[in-house]
């Protein structure tokens, strides 16, 4: 079975300053990985997506999230915060074809706070 | 493209009523999943259609809930009778491909049963 933990609830950085949200995920199988955003009253929207090509995976909006097998890990990161980053993230991975629901398994999201 | 999109957006009924939502996919995805996330929780799988054919529906809670596909295109999920564990905001995603393939999701109703 899949399941993914957020380390943090909530994460509060200054503007201008490093973005860091923490992910660990357990997977049988060779997972695809994701993270998506929900900003105020808005649907969920995709940030990245590893599968297995490269290990650091640049998505929109700056982010990026670096793949590590041997820490189980998939850490959401951006060099310069703004405000418009505020918003809820959510980490989450699929099994694909490797068993299991089809669905896919989000972790409990973190509230990324943007201090002016 | 147009996006997922659900109606509605809010909906607020009373214990014991029948809701029912709904899911536009994106044109060409032949695969339709259905989310949940009630107060204070992650956001949990309920069930998963390919085309018009339910695929997988394990993490549907119970048999107050019926979901539909006909003639794969859009989908609905009932709930009936309503009860107050059943609040939360339901989500829709669709996606081209299945397992594993990015899925994209609409905004969400919020249900309230009061």
């Amino acid at each position: 079975a899949q399941s993914v933990t957020q380390l943090d609830s909530h994460v509060s950085v200054s503007e201008g300053t490093p973005v860091l949200l923490r992910c660990n995920y357990s997977s049988s199988y060779s997972p695809s990985l994701f993270w998506y955003v929900q900003h105020p009253n808005k649907g969920l929207q995709l940030l990245l997506k590893y599968t297995s090509a490269a290990t650091l995976v640049k998505g929109i909006n700056g982010f990026e999230a670096e793949f590590k097998k041997s820490e189980t890990s998939f850490h959401l990161t951006k060099p310069s915060a703004h405000m418009s980053d505020a918003a809820e993230y959510f980490c989450v991975v699929s099994e694909g074809d490797g068993g299991g629901a089809d669905g896919l398994t989000f972790g409990k999201g973190t509230h990324l706070i943007i201090q002016p | 493209e147009a996006g997922v999109t659900q109606f509605p957006s809010h909906s607020v009924i009373e214990k014991g009523q029948t809701v029912t939502l709904r899911c536009d996919p994106i044109s060409g995805h032949d695969n339709l999943y259905w989310y949940r996330r009630v107060m204070g929780k992650e956001i949990k799988f309920l069930l998963h259609f390919v085309k018009e054919s339910k695929q997988d529906e394990s993490g549907m809670p119970n048999n107050r809930f019926l979901a539909e596909r006909t003639g794969g295109t859009y989908s609905t999920l009932k709930v009936q009778p309503a009860e107050l564990e059943d609040s939360g905001v339901y989500f829709c995603a669709s996606s081209r491909r299945g397992a594993g393939d990015t899925q994209y999701f609409g905004p969400g109703t919020r249900l309230t049963v009061l």
